[in-house]
């Protein structure tokens, strides 16, 4: 089945203790990206990557950070916690001719 | 003023109606056209994707998008109790480029 799988759904975790969220895609894309959802501000971009290798800066990068060292993977970084960092969080995918982002089941996270 | 807007509803329509959602958009760059649905606790789902100006239909799903207006709307017939969700628009410059989405339509069909 063509998905882009997240990992955890759900994360409790304290302040400034360093955490990643994991996400792959089987359907060979070349775009990733992570957005976070929040009442009242819907989703926002906070990083993607164009291909392997090819990361920049979306709308609310401050706080996170991005790697991609394989096509297939795009994990979000979180060096040190805050509680504004507290957010449902989704990943998401698909081709550079476009076609429309695939998107995960989120990661809900709580930081305290 | 946001860049996308969209009204947050809810929007509560009797079984077997035509729901019709809109969204309004500023920047005329825009070129690629989406709607999401997204389920409470879910991610957004894919439904419609259109390039463009014009018409697309699929099943009981129809967007229009109307660019010299910067509007572009969704349409579902024939609404069933499972079409209750969150809609999303989302639009982007180029294709696979950021995403830039709506607040979000809350559609309640009632049996």
């Amino acid at each position: 089945e063509a998905q882009v799988t997240q990992n955890p759904r759900y994360l409790i975790t304290v302040t400034g203790k360093k955490l990643t969220v994991t996400c792959s895609q089987n359907m060979n894309h070349e775009y990733m990206s992570w957005y976070r959802q929040d009442p009242g501000l819907g989703l926002r971009q906070i990083y993607y990557s164009m291909n392997v290798e090819v990361t920049d800066k979306g709308d609310v990068p401050e706080g996170y950070k991005v790697s991609r060292k394989e096509k297939r993977n795009f994990p979000l970084i979180l060096e040190s916690p805050s509680p504004n960092q507290t957010s449902l969080y989704f990943c998401a995918s698909c081709f550079n001719r476009g076609g429309g982002y695939t998107f995960g089941s989120g990661t809900r996270l709580t930081v305290v | 003023q946001k860049e996308v807007e969209q009204d947050p509803g809810p929007l509560s329509v009797p079984e077997g109606a035509i729901v019709s959602l809109n969204c309004t958009y500023s920047n005329s760059a825009f070129q690629y056209f989406m709607w999401y649905r997204q389920y409470s606790r879910k991610g957004p789902e894919l439904l419609m994707y259109t390039y463009s100006s014009g018409n697309k239909e699929d099943g009981r799903f129809t967007a229009q998008v109307d660019k010299s207006s910067k509007y572009i709307s969704l349409f579902i017939r024939d609404s069933q109790p499972s079409d209750s969700a969150t809609y999303l628009c989302a639009m982007s410059v180029a294709a696979g480029n950021k995403l830039t989405f709506g607040g979000g339509t809350r559609v309640l069909v009632k049996p």
